[in-house]
């Protein structure tokens, strides 16, 4: 299994500033994925974090409010950009195995909250 | 649009009791289905994973089950302990595909 942490693991920011959080993996990965999780809500995924170049977005989701990066095949962040209330969600990273195991492994989660 | 309805919503039982949940599904054909436990203030740990062919995949005192005529899981819980207040989360992996259809989970307290 893959072993996934994230910084921070929980913040509270003011209305319009921006949050990168990030998510390392112990081991090399393929795949590297953002989803958010609204209370009482379901994971919804937000986007694919390609390796070298631009990340895969969701319907609903655009890059000029969660830029994605990721620059190598362990490590990428997603920053939440002019946030509001409305982006108050737990954020996670969940990652698939160099070798495909049809599992994705999820890290713990960035609990934000906006004022 | 591949759905994944869960039931019931919340759930409280006494320590010690058996417990059920329930998953539908829309997602045909689908590659497997998991069930995922997850603590508050934590990620998804997966507890069980069953492909198409699979009626029954145990992993302790978790016991999973999959009726794919009529689309339908559930998750068993025997003789539950306080750690299993958590939320259960259902999931439909498409086939040759990354994508995941989740539920909205059912939250379990176990109280003493």
């Amino acid at each position: 299994s893959a072993v996934i942490s994230q910084k921070p693991s929980r913040d509270i920011c003011q209305r319009g500033t921006s949050l990168t959080i990030q998510c390392q993996v112990d081991s090399q990965v393929t795949m590297m994925f953002w989803y958010r999780q609204q209370p009482g809500q379901s994971l919804t995924l937000i986007a694919t974090a390609n390796q070298g170049s631009e990340a895969t977005y969701e319907s609903g989701f655009v890059i000029d409010k969660f830029p994605i990066s990721r620059p190598n095949l362990t490590f990428s962040t997603l920053t939440v950009s002019n946030m509001s209330p409305e982006d108050s969600s737990i954020y996670l990273c969940s990652v698939e195995a160099l070798i495909r195991t049809d599992t994705q492994y999820f890290g713990p989660g960035t609990r934000l909250t906006v004022l | 649009k591949n759905q994944v309805e869960q039931s019931p919503q919340s759930l409280i039982i006494l320590e010690g009791k058996n417990c059920t949940l329930q998953c539908n599904y829309t997602v045909s054909p689908f590659s497997n289905l998991r069930w995922y436990k997850q603590d508050t203030g934590r990620g998804p740990v997966s507890l069980t994973i069953m492909t198409f062919s699979e009626n029954t995949k145990s992993n302790g005192r978790y016991t999973a089950t999959l009726d794919a005529d009529t689309k339908q899981s559930s998750l068993h819980i025997t003789a539950s302990q306080l750690s299993d207040s958590a939320s259960y989360i259902c999931v439909v992996r498409a086939p040759r595909s990354y994508q995941l259809t989740f539920g909205k989970g059912t939250k379990l307290s176990v109280i003493p």
